[in-house]
């Protein structure tokens, strides 16, 4: 079964301790992107990847990082995470460049106090 | 920066009536996808409209797509409870570059037995 899969789903964490988001797809897509989720905001990308070791920032990128060392593995990493950062994160991935459909995952709750 | 506008941003409506929804964009795009979110999951692709072609259905789905008012319809018909959701519409613009993919604010949608 086609998938995208984060962990964790659901995460309360201190400001400051930093965190990783993982995602992982088994569709062996060339594209992975990471989202967040806010009220009244839409989702906008964070970063977004088309390939291994070739990563790009998206419209929101500030205080995050990511890594492409495996074509189906795309961390989302929170160094030094702010309560700015609660949000719903989503991963996603796809085959190849537009066009196609784009998959994602059930979502990531995190919560920083 | 958000490219697609949906519209109405809620619509409430009695079973078995159908539900149309709007959105509208700002700059040439390669295509306009709809995506459908439950309450906190992940978003679940719909439907897809190429920037050529100015009407999709798919079962109880109708899309259709005006490229000179830059703007898209998406109407569901004969609508069920199942249907309450978010619907989101996602464009990707014409340069073809892989990260554009934009995704509006949504329309929550609510189907009343």
């Amino acid at each position: 079964e086609a998938q995208v899969t984060q962990n964790p789903r659901y995460l309360i964490t201190v400001t400051g301790k930093k965190l990783t988001v993982t995602c992982s797809q088994n569709m062996n897509h060339e594209y992975m992107s990471w989202y967040r989720q806010d009220p009244g905001l839409g989702l906008r990308q964070i970063y977004y990847s088309m390939n291994v070791e070739v990563t790009d920032k998206g419209d929101v990128p500030e205080g995050y990082k990511v890594s492409r060392k495996e074509k189906r593995n795309f961390p989302l990493i929170l160094e030094s995470p702010s309560p700015n950062q609660t949000s719903l994160y989503f991963c996603a991935s796809r085959e190849g460049y537009s066009g196609n459909t784009i998959y994602f995952g059930e979502g990531s709750w995190l919560t920083v106090v | 920066s958000q490219q697609g506008e949906e519209d109405p941003q809620a619509l409430s409506i009695q079973e078995g009536e159908n539900a149309t929804m709007n959105c509208s964009y700002k700059t040439s795009i390669n295509n306009l996808q709809w995506y459908r979110q439950n309450s906190g999951r992940g978003l679940v692709h719909l439907i897809l409209i190429r920037s050529n072609e100015r009407e999709k259905h798919s079962g109880r789905l109708r899309v259709t797509l005006d490229t000179s008012k830059k703007s898209s319809s998406l109407l569901i018909t004969a609508s069920r409870a199942a249907d309450t959701a978010s619907y989101f519409c996602a464009t990707t613009g014409a340069s073809g570059s892989a990260r554009q993919l934009t995704f509006g604010s949504g329309t929550q949608l609510t189907v009343l037995p």
